[in-house]
Order: C-alpha cells, then sequence, then structure tokens
C-alpha cells in the first residue's frame, strides 16, 4: 500500500507555454501533500505544502503566482507550471501523508522531468 | 542553522563492508526519525523509521536513535553496489508538517 503516482513522469514544452503535472495517492487518502522541486546534484527544495480543500502554503522565495496548485480531492493535487521557462527546467516530486498515519511518513511519487525549451 | 546535518560525502565503502551514515539534529524535541534513500535521477523511497533510543533492526539496516546525544544513524550491512544512492534523514514532523531533510550523503558501494 501507500503508493503515489504522478503523471507525467516527463514533459517537454515550449517557454511560455504552461504545463499541469498531478499527484494521486491511489490507495489511500491523502490529507497533506508536497511539492518538491530538485536540481541536477542539489538537495531537494520543498516548494510548497498542500492540503485539501484549502491554499496551499508556499515556501519563502516560491512563487505562488507561477506555481499554482490545487488540492481538489484526498486523492489529487496538481501543480501548475505556469509561462515556464527555461529556468524552470527540473524534476518535481509531489509526496502524500497518509491520513491517520500514527508516524505521518510521507510517500512520494516518482516525479515529473520538466524540459523547457 | 540548520535543523539537521548529513556529511555530503561522498562515502565509499567497499563491498560487503559495513556502512555507516550518520546525521545529527538540533531540536531536541525531535522525537523519531526516517531514513529515506535516492538513486540518482529518482525520487526517495522510506527505508527506516525509529522512535525510541537504541537500536532497530530490518534486514541489512539497522537505524541507531541517541537523543542524549542528538543523533540518529543509520548502518548499512554487507553493501552491495546496489546500494549506492543517496540518503537522507529527517526528523518526523507532529501533525502533516513538512518533513525538514539533511542535504544528505551519497554512498558509493565499489565491487
Amino acid at each position: 500500500g501507500a503508493v503515489v503516482s504522478q503523471h507525467p513522469s516527463w514533459v517537454i514544452c515550449k517557454s511560455g507555454t504552461s504545463v499541469k503535472i498531478e499527484c494521486r495517492s491511489l490507495d489511500f487518502q491523502a490529507t497533506t501533500m508536497f511539492w518538491y522541486r530538485q536540481f541536477p546534484k542539489q538537495s531537494l527544495m520543498l516548494m510548497a505544502t498542500s492540503n485539501e480543500g484549502s491554499k496551499a502554503t508556499y515556501e519563502q522565495g516560491v512563487e505562488k503566482d507561477k506555481f499554482l496548485i490545487n488540492h481538489a480531492s484526498l486523492t489529487l493535487s496538481t501543480l501548475t507550471v505556469t509561462s515556464a521557462h527555461p529556468e524552470d527546467s527540473s524534476f518535481y516530486i509531489c509526496s502524500a501523508s497518509r491520513q491517520g498515519s500514527s508516524y505521518n511518513e510521507q510517500f512520494f511519487g516518482p516525479g515529473t522531468r520538466l524540459t523547457v525549451l | 542553522q540548520k535543523e539537521v546535518e548529513q556529511n555530503s560525502g561522498p562515502l565509499s565503502v567497499p563491498e560487503g563492508a559495513i556502512a555507516s551514515l550518520n546525521c545529527t539534529y538540533s531540536d531536541r524535541g525531535s522525537q523519531s526519525f526516517f531514513w529515506y534513500r535516492q538513486y540518482s535521477g529518482k525520487s526517495p523511497e522510506l527505508i527506516m523509521f525509529i522512535y525510541s533510543n537504541g537500536d532497530k533492526e530490518d534486514g541489512r539496516f539497522t537505524a541507531q536513535l541517541n537523543k542524549a546525544s542528538q543523533y540518529v544513524s543509520l548502518l548499512i550491512r554487507d553493501s552491495q553496489p546496489s546500494d549506492s544512492a543517496t540518503y537522507l534523514c529527517a526528523p518526523a514532523p507532529g501533525g502533516y508538517n513538512k518533513l525538514i531533510f539533511g542535504a544528505g550523503t551519497r554512498l558509493a558501494v565499489h565491487p
């Protein structure tokens, strides 16, 4: 159990376009989902925390108007990179905390590799 | 001050040896810890959780927690080349709060 999926696994887009990434908890309900970004050879960087039915909480330095997060249900959160530019090229990873979990461990999706041309 | 400190490595060990990965933390209130493993180009996967002082063993992995000295470690016995990855530690958050990862230690197991 505790499987998290992401779609797409990779995407290539032109500069100026918007890209939507989906994160789904397949076999559990996720009260909270998290979005991370990771550049090559660097650490995971938390972008935002998303709770079902409420606005996401963004980390300092992350533009909320550029990275739109929607958490419409207990199994789905989406991240939209608006007006993407080459510097947004990165590995985007979501994770989810299982509702009712004793230890609040996070389960990670496989990630989405975004390349902006 | 960072909440979690890890030596970035790389830690290089020969195949079959014991790899010892360490993590120190600053918040005395931290009660339990996760260890995640991240292969290059992949997302992290949870490998161990420890919530009490002492050792917890799971196969070739042993997590050790010392709350008095504020460190947590991960021992990998009989290291294999497939163990080569970055290992991340993080204190378990209260509620559904965010994880604060250390920078991770890169482990390289050579044949």
